[in-house]
């Protein structure tokens, strides 16, 4: 099943926080992020197991949390780079070959 | 940057016609997968590779089929090309398995438009 990210688009200006959640219906082994800019390939960001873990990547950070399902990417003191899509990927089990993303978050950074 | 390289990047080809997507990798990652990216989609899993002629399906394999005859090389074919198909598809490579919680590192993308 295909987590269901939010918002579906957000509009920041530089220095702004934003937060993006990545919800799924079954039960969640691992997260995964990605940022896509427009016209170029996913780049990996970070990957949160399950167990609550927070990763920090510059001001960029994501929480995991196992009882809601649920993973929170957060991006602090926004900067003009950071806009462009944002995809979680899920894993659903130890033994899974197959992430399924979500259908991205666009953010936007505006000066 | 991993070394991914997609062929070709752009093609145009009519309905009915055979098409073979080529991912050519330098970093002797066992795993390749090939994905398709719409709009409001997301990024969908087609086929995948677990080693050298091993492979399974995705979620959206319908109309696809892969090969893998050597590490390096990942082939993605339609058999029969329908405008369903026009996509962007991108090859991804990661050293281990999803389930050891591994990266994917994703090719530049073949944009493909069936008339």
């Amino acid at each position: 099943q295909q987590p269901v990210q939010s918002p579906q688009a957000v509009i920041l200006r530089e220095g702004e926080d934003a937060v993006i959640n990545c919800s799924s219906s079954k039960a969640l082994y691992s997260v995964h992020w990605y940022r896509q800019k427009h016209g170029e390939a996913p780049v990996f960001l970070m990957i949160l197991l399950k167990g609550g873990e927070q990763k920090g990547h510059d001001k960029i950070s994501a929480s995991f949390n196992e009882k809601k399902q649920q993973s929170s990417l957060y991006l602090t003191a926004s900067q003009l780079s950071y806009s462009g899509t944002y995809f979680c990927g899920t894993a659903h089990g130890a033994g899974s070959y197959q992430l399924t993303f979500g259908k991205g978050t666009k953010l936007s950074v505006i000066p | 940057d991993a070394g991914i390289t997609q062929s070709p990047r752009h093609k145009v080809t009519e309905t009915g016609t055979p098409v073979t997507l080529r991912c050519h990798q330098t970093e002797n990652h066992r795993y390749m997968y090939w994905y398709r990216q719409d709009p409001g989609h997301g990024l969908r899993l087609i086929h995948y590779s677990y080693g050298v002629k091993d492979t399974d399906k995705g979620e959206v394999s319908d109309g696809y089929s892969v090969s893998r005859s050597k590490t390096e090389d990942f082939l993605l074919t339609l058999e029969s090309a329908t405008s369903s198909q026009t996509s962007v598809y991108f090859c991804a490579i990661s050293e281990r398995g999803q389930k050891d919680n591994s990266p994917l590192h994703f090719g530049n993308g073949t944009r493909l438009t069936v008339t």
